[in-house]
């Protein structure tokens, strides 16, 4: 069965740091992987994904997250923090190959201070 | 900026009330979604569409129902509405595509029956 976890419900940086929000999965085959993130009122939006290819994964708003397969983590970064990336962030996967949906995880609020 | 639009952004109804809650896509996406979502918390998939007649059942088991007549419209019905409903709706569609399955999220509804 597919599944992901966000193992933190919130996040806490100061504005300026660099963030991580952890996500991990678990699929059968190769892993289709995805970051959306939903402002407060406001529905999801995409922020990234991976598919095959670089581990690395640059998206909008200088998010990037890495795959790491030995690991079955994807987890979301950026290098400098900034009070507007307070947020939801879901973590989703589905597995490749399959005609299956997206499973999302809890999500994680990210709370930047200044 | 996506072309999905929900109504009503907001709903307060009656215990017992049958409502409607509107979907519309102008993207000509053929998968729509509809998911269920409590303040902060993971995201459920309770009902999608491959297209045009085409309704099936998610991985959260709901009272409510869905129609697809048209490629762009995929209403969800209450047909008695409870307290239990009350929860955020988000609608969602993508291009059928195997690969690279990217959601696009309408605002959402928040429902409240009381």
């Amino acid at each position: 069965a597919q599944s992901v976890a966000q193992p933190e419900d919130q996040v806490n940086v100061a504005e300026g740091n660099p963030l991580t929000v952890k996500c991990t999965y678990s699929v059968s085959g190769n892993p289709y992987l995805f970051w959306y993130v939903q402002y407060p009122n406001r529905g999801l939006q995409f922020l990234l994904k991976y598919i095959t290819g670089d581990n690395l994964v640059k998206g909008s708003y200088g998010f990037e997250a890495e795959f790491n397969k030995s690991q079955t983590s994807f987890h979301l970064k950026k290098p400098s923090a900034l009070v507007s990336d307070s947020a939801l962030y879901f973590c989703a996967v589905r597995s490749g190959g399959s005609q299956g949906n997206l499973i999302f995880g809890k999500g994680t609020k990210l709370s930047v201070k200044p | 900026e996506a072309d999905i639009y929900q109504t009503p952004r907001y709903l307060v109804i009656g215990t017992g009330k049958k409502i409607t809650l509107e979907c519309s896509q102008t993207m000509g996406h053929d998968k729509m979604y509809w998911y269920q979502q409590d303040p902060g918390m993971e995201l459920h998939l309770i009902h999608y569409s491959y297209g045009v007649n085409s309704t099936e059942k998610g991985d959260l088991s709901s009272e409510s129902t869905v129609s697809r007549i048209r490629t762009e419209h995929f209403p969800l019905t209450l047909e008695s509405a409870r307290p239990s409903h009350t929860s955020q709706y988000l609608c969602a569609s993508s291009e059928y595509h195997p690969v690279n399955e990217k959601l696009f999220f309408g605002s959402g509804t928040q429902l409240s029956v009381l």
